[in-house]
């Protein structure tokens, strides 16, 4: 079954540093992955995806995530933190099997220190 | 880009009483709907998938009888909890989607009295 793992529970950055929240993968075959945001009371917005071609992928809001086909990891990266990027970060892959359906990893609170 | 509408954001209402939640895709058709839940501080859990014009399909331990969906048509899905009592309080989260990647609604808080 395709899983993600999401390391960290939460992770503080002062504004103005460079930010990274983890994510490492399990899946048969090439993997499909996603990062989403949460702010509170709201649904998911969608971030950036990969699915094949440059390992670094470029999304919305300054945000871009490296896959590394070696570690299975699909780190996000921002080299600036704002304070405002400070909400529920989840990663997520594409199960292959019924109705190609998204599993979400546990989420990672990220906490923007101004 | 891509809009889901959930409708409605906030829904307090007393234990017994059926609720009604509906999910839009605005300008896509959406040829699958997911539902999810989600408690505090936790992820979301995918409770049903529906395609248009077919009986949703639940997850493992998620109740038909209990979580009912219909997806009547390409943009309008609609999970009604029926009965509701406390322990369905929770914010319930539609996703549509024509191509990946999937599209998020807002979310309803559900609030069982």
């Amino acid at each position: 079954a395709q899983s993600v793992a999401q390391p960290e529970d939460q992770v503080n950055v002062a504004e103005g540093n460079p930010l990274t929240v983890k994510c490492t993968y399990s899946v048969s075959g090439n993997p499909y992955l996603f990062w989403y945001v949460q702010y509170p009371n709201r649904g998911l917005q969608f971030l950036l995806k990969y699915i094949t071609g440059d390992n670094l992928v470029k999304g919305s809001y300054g945000f871009e995530a490296e896959f590394n086909k070696s570690q299975t990891s699909f780190h996000l990266k921002k080299p600036s933190a704002l304070v405002s990027d400070s909400a529920l970060y989840f990663c997520a892959v594409r199960d292959r099997g019924r109705d190609d359906k998204i599993i979400f990893g546990k989420g990672t609170r990220l906490h923007i220190l101004p | 880009g891509a809009v889901v509408s959930q409708h409605p954001s906030w829904v307090i209402c007393k234990s017994g009483t059926s609720v009604k939640i509906e999910c839009r895709s605005l300008d896509f058709q959406a040829t699958t709907m997911f539902w999810y839940r989600q408690f505090p501080k936790q992820s979301l859990m995918l409770m049903a998938t529906s395609n248009e014009g077919s009986k949703a399909t639940y997850e493992q331990g998620v109740e038909k009888d209990k979580f009912l969906i219909n997806h009547a048509s390409l943009t309008l899905s609609t999970l009604t909890v029926t009965s509701a009592h406390p322990e369905d309080s929770s914010f319930y989260i539609c996703s549509a989607r024509a191509a990946q990647p999937q599209h998020f609604g807002d979310g309803t808080r559900l609030s069982i009295l």
